[in-house]
């Protein structure tokens, strides 16, 4: 079982606004851990998308954003496009683990 | 741009050593400031980290591989490795090495395109 909690899918149609939440606990996110965000698209490795909860790397565009309050986060995608399809997974540490890195189960994002 | 690639056997016999390594380019290991990480993707599942090795030669596994696990580095060739006894088919993923970046919750900045190995007779 997975660490943290992602709802196994989401759709959206092109154009709208989804958000994918990852629920952690006191040991994890809700210990002061930072949450980072990655996609991977069918058959390519995991890319980063937000780090530190709400940050973009270099290239990747502002639709994406995230945010981070308790013990969730949330990663937010607005103005949906066909290309924003595939798994999106949250990661961060969590001290009940020896301090391991942890990753959520992963989301299917499905653009209708 | 640092660039990492994997590679290794694709098939291990169970009970046996799973073994692959991880070639970096575009930058030296030695540098400081980033972990280089072994993780694991179940087919058709999430991502499981594994370990990682710091420049210093210091390593950290996660507890529930620790003590089937190896990872090792040769800074001077700019590669790491992962070694993994007595597997079974529990074992059978998609293996990637990635970079992570330092720091209180680090990130993986650079990720391999994976390896698959599977455990099979």
């Amino acid at each position: 079982q997975p660490v943290l909690t992602q709802p196994p899918s989401i759709s959206g149609a092109p154009g709208q606004r989804v958000t994918i939440s990852c629920t952690g606990n006191s040991s994890n996110i809700g210990a002061g851990f930072d949450v980072h965000w990655y996609r991977q698209l069918p058959g390519t490795a995991p890319k980063l998308l937000i780090f530190s909860n709400n940050n973009r790397p270099s290239g990747v565009p502002d639709r994406f954003s995230g945010s981070k309050s308790g013990t969730s986060a949330s990663l937010a995608i607005t103005g949906l496009q066909a290309a924003d399809e595939g798994d999106y997974y949250c990661q961060s540490y969590d001290t009940g683990l020896s301090g391991s890195v942890v990753f959520g189960g992963g989301t299917k994002l499905t653009v209708l | 741009q640092v660039q990492l690639q994997e590679s290794g056997p694709g098939l291990v016999k169970p009970s046996q050593t799973l073994s692959l390594t991880c070639t970096v380019s575009g930058g030296s290991m030695k540098s400081g400031g980033y972990y280089w990480s072994w993780i694991r993707q179940h087919p058709g599942k999430g991502l499981e980290w594994i370990g990682y090795i710091y420049y210093s030669g210091s390593t950290y596994y996660n507890p529930s591989l620790k003590s089937r696990l190896t990872i090792s580095a040769d800074m001077s060739k700019n590669h790491f490795s992962l070694k993994l006894n007595s597997v079974t088919a529990a074992d059978t993923a998609i293996y990637y090495c990635a970079r992570e970046v330092w720091g209180a919750t680090g990130h993986f900045d650079s990720w391999g395109q994976g390896s698959l190995v599977t455990v099979s007779s």
